[in-house]
């Protein structure tokens, strides 16, 4: 049984560019979040999709957004690259609608921005 | 905004000492969760508290969330090599949305 997977696991970009990352959720999950990881931080929410529908958002700006697709996978795209955006970012998925779901996390893309 | 914030940010210690680092904030949370995140992998639950005052056991590991479930600690006995990692405490109050503590980095030395 898979867990959560992302892909790629490194990326190198320059500023102004775009980005997508891909994850696929623990075999049957339907929620997808994403959390950004600065070096030497916690996590940061960023959102979450259920149902192909963004249904929370953490505090950022527009240039991050997202997808998910009919098989639970998503995507998450940030626009105009700023050196700040480097870090790593986590998948995690989950099952129903519970407050205390337990999340399962990837191991990361580890995005560097130059 | 709510906030966690985590003591110390960093612990060094020696084979069979033991430690606690605690997890604080100003905002309830409906539970609380305690992560180890190892070097180039995603964070792995360690334990859920839920009810203010619960005290949990992960063989050497206790935890225990504020009667107010506002904070928590996590306290190791003899510590071993292996416990080695990034800590992380938290707090869920809807649907997935975790909000982290910043960490606390513990290298035991043998």
């Amino acid at each position: 049984d898979a867990g959560v997977t992302q892909s790629p696991t490194h990326l190198i970009k320059t500023r102004g560019q775009q980005v997508t990352l891909r994850c696929s959720p623990k075999s049957g999950h339907d929620t997808v979040s994403w959390y950004q990881q600065a070096l030497g931080q916690g996590p940061q929410f960023i959102f979450q999709y259920y149902e192909e529908e963004e249904r929370q958002r953490g505090n950022f700006p527009d240039r991050f957004s997202g997808h998910q697709f009919p098989n639970y996978s998503s995507e998450l795209n940030v626009n105009a690259l700023l050196l700040g955006d480097s870090a790593l970012y986590l998948c995690a998925s989950s099952s129903g609608t519970a407050t205390r779901e337990k999340l399962f996390f990837g191991s990361g893309t580890q995005l560097s921005v130059l | 905004t709510q906030l966690l914030e985590q003591s110390p940010q960093f612990l060094s210690i020696q084979e069979g000492e033991n430690l606690t680092v605690y997890c604080n904030s100003s905002s309830v949370f409906s539970s609380l969760q305690w992560y180890r995140q190892e070097p180039g992998e995603g964070p792995v639950l360690l334990v859920t508290v839920v009810t203010g005052g619960e005290v949990k056991k992960l063989k050497r590991l206790t935890f225990q969330f504020g009667d107010a479930r506002k904070d928590s600690s996590l306290h190791i006995t003899a510590a071993q090599p292996g416990d080695t990692g990034l800590y992380l405490c938290a707090g869920s109050t809807s649907y997935g949305k975790l909000t982290f503590g910043q960490g606390t980095i513990l290298t035991v030395h043998p």
